[in-house]
């Protein structure tokens, strides 16, 4: 049962618009959620959280908003580049262990 | 100098043969993480260790081993490789409470 999903396997976007990744949980005793960016022949690097007790998180050009009651999650990017083709992946974890639960991830491209 | 850092970066083995992925860390956390992602499917946790001492299963740990030799080092050992251990492997390091995870730079195994 996949309990963090990703049904988006992929999106495209103009670059300086917004992009839109979206994340959706099953699991109620999440409480810590993560994007992850990966490029080809690299590893997953940290993005962004947000804990369960907030609902929004910025930082720069990304975004992360937590709608608790939905159980889902998006990250926000705006302006988009074309640097930030990459595939994201979204995780959650809950409070009784640091496992982190990954998505299938989405693969974004920036088009200039 | 990378903080994770992972050995071999490409390795193709014949089935039937042990092979062992390492990893190494200088970021002084003490929980480590060994991840296969598969296309499609995003990372799947395969083994974890809070502590020199403390070694666990994750969801697919079937097939494969860990040891831990030092807070810095953890190595993946698949006894007999199939060609379904064929993927992308990465270790990963977090410190404490519920935090990021930091990634290496991956393993490509290929199995015969």
């Amino acid at each position: 049962d996949q309990q963090v999903k990703q049904n988006s396997p992929s999106l495209s976007v103009q670059e300086g618009r917004i992009s839109i990744l979206n994340c959706d949980y099953t699991n109620s005793m999440f409480d810590y959620f993560l994007w992850y960016k990966k490029y080809p022949a690299e590893g997953p690097t940290f993005l962004i959280s947000i804990s369960s007790i907030k609902d929004k998180n910025e930082d720069g050009r990304f975004t992360v908003f937590l709608n608790k009651s939905a159980k889902h999650l998006s990250l926000h990017i705006v302006p988009s580049q074309p640097g930030d083709s990459a595939v994201y992946f979204c995780a959650a974890s809950d409070g009784s262990n640091y496992k982190l639960t990954f998505g299938k991830g989405t693969l974004l491209t920036v088009n200039p | 100098d990378a903080d994770v850092t992972q050995t071999p970066r490409n390795r193709i083995t014949k089935t039937g043969k042990r092979i062992m992925l390492e990893c190494s860390q200088t970021k002084g956390h003490d929980r480590m993480y060994w991840y296969r992602q598969d296309p499609g499917l995003g990372l799947r946790l395969i083994y974890y260790s809070f502590d020199v001492k403390d070694i666990n299963k994750g969801e697919i740990s079937d097939g494969y081993s860990v040891s831990r030799q030092a807070q810095a080092k953890f190595s993946l050992s698949l006894e007999s490789a199939i060609p379904n251990q064929t993927a992308l492997y990465f270790c990963a390091t977090s410190g404490g409470g519920p935090s990021e995870q930091y990634f290496g730079p991956g393993t490509r195994l290929t199995v015969t």
